[in-house]
């Protein structure tokens, strides 16, 4: 069973530029999840879809960050405008019910 | 909100002896515990998980207790190995594929 995609694996930005982010979840999995890593912290999450509505964005920062999902399936976490304060790892998660299975996450650096 | 306290942030063990992890936490209506590994450049995995209905699981080498009472749950390695060397978070949810809330780590050191 392959596992959930990310790409890109690594992006350097300039503070003020943005970015996109991509997640492709392992097939049937309803819930998606995008979670922020900072250096040295666990993850923390950001926004959860059941299939392409969202469930919870509370600790969505929703000034700069948006996310969607569209057709249920694949889903984009863009920021814009960026700050130095959003490097970090930004990981994707789905999930069939309780257990949640992580991809590789895109490491982002903002100078 | 729930929060989740994660202790020691570092463990340094010989290899061949057990490494325990603690964690407690806040909200007494979380009902599910996983245990995510996670080693350099690469997302966490799902080691092992607990449920509320159950007070102890093992699966070879790790094990993992909970106490609903005290509201805090543990990690158990038994004769590790230099594979096992690695960042460990745990985690809680409330239960219906709600979001993780995750400590912040424990890094394992398992010395030759």
């Amino acid at each position: 069973e392959a596992g959930v995609a990310q790409s890109p694996r690594y992006k350097i930005i300039e503070k003020r530029q943005s970015v996109a982010f991509w997640c492709n979840p392992i097939s049937g999995h309803a819930t998606l999840y995008w979670y922020q890593q900072i250096l040295g912290q666990g993850p923390k999450l950001l926004i959860q879809f059941q299939n392409n509505g969202v469930v919870d964005d509370s600790q969505l920062p929703k000034d700069r960050f948006s996310a969607e999902r569209l057709k249920g399936v694949d889903s984009t976490l863009k920021i814009q405008p960026a700050k130095l304060e959003d490097s970090a790892v930004y990981l994707c998660a789905s999930s069939d019910q309780y257990e949640q299975y992580f991809g590789p996450g895109t490491r982002l650096t903002v100078t | 909100g729930e929060n989740v306290e994660q202790h020691p942030s570092t463990l340094s063990v010989q290899e061949g002896d057990s490494a325990v992890i603690k964690c407690t936490y806040s909200d007494s209506a979380s009902n599910y515990f996983p245990w995510y590994k996670q080693e350099l450049g690469k997302g966490p995995q799902l080691i092992i998980d607990i449920r509320s209905n159950v007070g102890e699981k093992k699966d070879q080498r790790i094990a993992v207790t909970l106490n609903k009472t005290a509201k805090h749950f543990s990690l158990h390695i038994t004769e590790t190995q230099p594979e096992d060397s690695a960042v460990y978070f745990c985690a809680t949810e409330m239960g219906g594929a709600d979001g993780l809330t995750f400590g912040k780590g424990t890094h394992l050191i398992i010395q030759p």
